[in-house]
């Protein structure tokens, strides 16, 4: 049982270039989300997932792009990089708000992207 | 507006010294209060939840208060030790917002021998 795992680690970008950050989860969670830190400032939602073939918007979604085609993989893209999304990135998964305590988030390990 | 602050930002501590750490929140309607630990390079992990009925939750040497009435809540670390160094955010859930989870911006404690 992994857990949630998440691709890459680090990443280092050029403005303008794209890439895909993958999230996967083995708990079979309905919600998966995606957030960035940053320093200085709480964890903020970027989009999440209420379940398979859903998506919707955070509290910072532009500049992003996410797809949750399989219940257990979430996937955020960056489609021009800009040096303003220099962050850390996590993902994270739980079960429905309906579960009441169960849903606890479980978090990913993070991936750290750099745009120059 | 919700919000979540927690106090100190940061904070150093003798091994072996008690700390306690701050949460004040104005998320309504409350749903719960988790407390996470987030060591450097890695995700935060859950250390207590708390509802609104409960008032003190421990977990080791880890002890969680939660007053409702005042929207506050604190997290007790008892006899630190260095692996106790890590940031500590405290997150709040609403009812009825779907999965809606608001976050402080975390206090970061350093355990010095």
């Amino acid at each position: 049982n992994a857990g949630v795992t998440q691709t890459p680690k680090f990443r280092v970008l050029k403005t303008g270039q794209s890439m895909t950050l993958l999230c996967a989860q083995d708990m079979n969670h309905e919600y998966m989300y995606w957030y960035r830190q940053d320093p200085g400032m709480g964890l903020r939602l970027i989009h999440y997932s209420v379940g398979e073939g859903t998506t919707a918007k955070g509290e910072v979604p532009d500049g992003y792009n996410v797809s949750r085609l399989k219940k257990q993989n979430f996937l955020l893209g960056l489609e021009s990089a800009a040096p303003s999304q220099t962050s850390v990135y996590f993902c994270a998964s739980s079960y429905s708000s309906r579960q009441g305590q169960r849903n606890e988030q479980f978090f990913g390990p993070g991936t750290r992207l750099t745009v120059l | 507006k919700n919000q979540v602050e927690q106090s100190p930002q940061s904070l150093i501590i003798l091994e072996g010294k008690n700390c306690t750490l701050q949460c004040n929140y104005t998320v309504s309607p409350f749903s719960n209060l988790r407390w996470y630990k987030q060591d450097t390079g890695r995700g935060p992990v859950s250390l207590t939840i708390m509802t609104f009925s409960e008032n003190t939750k421990s977990n080791g040497r880890y002890t969680a208060t939660l007053d409702a009435d005042t929207k506050q809540s604190s997290l007790h670390i008892t006899a630190s030790q260095l692996s106790d160094s890590a940031s500590y955010i405290c997150v709040v859930s609403a009812k009825n917002t779907g999965n809606q989870f608001y976050f402080g911006t975390g206090t970061s404690l350093t355990v010095i021998p």
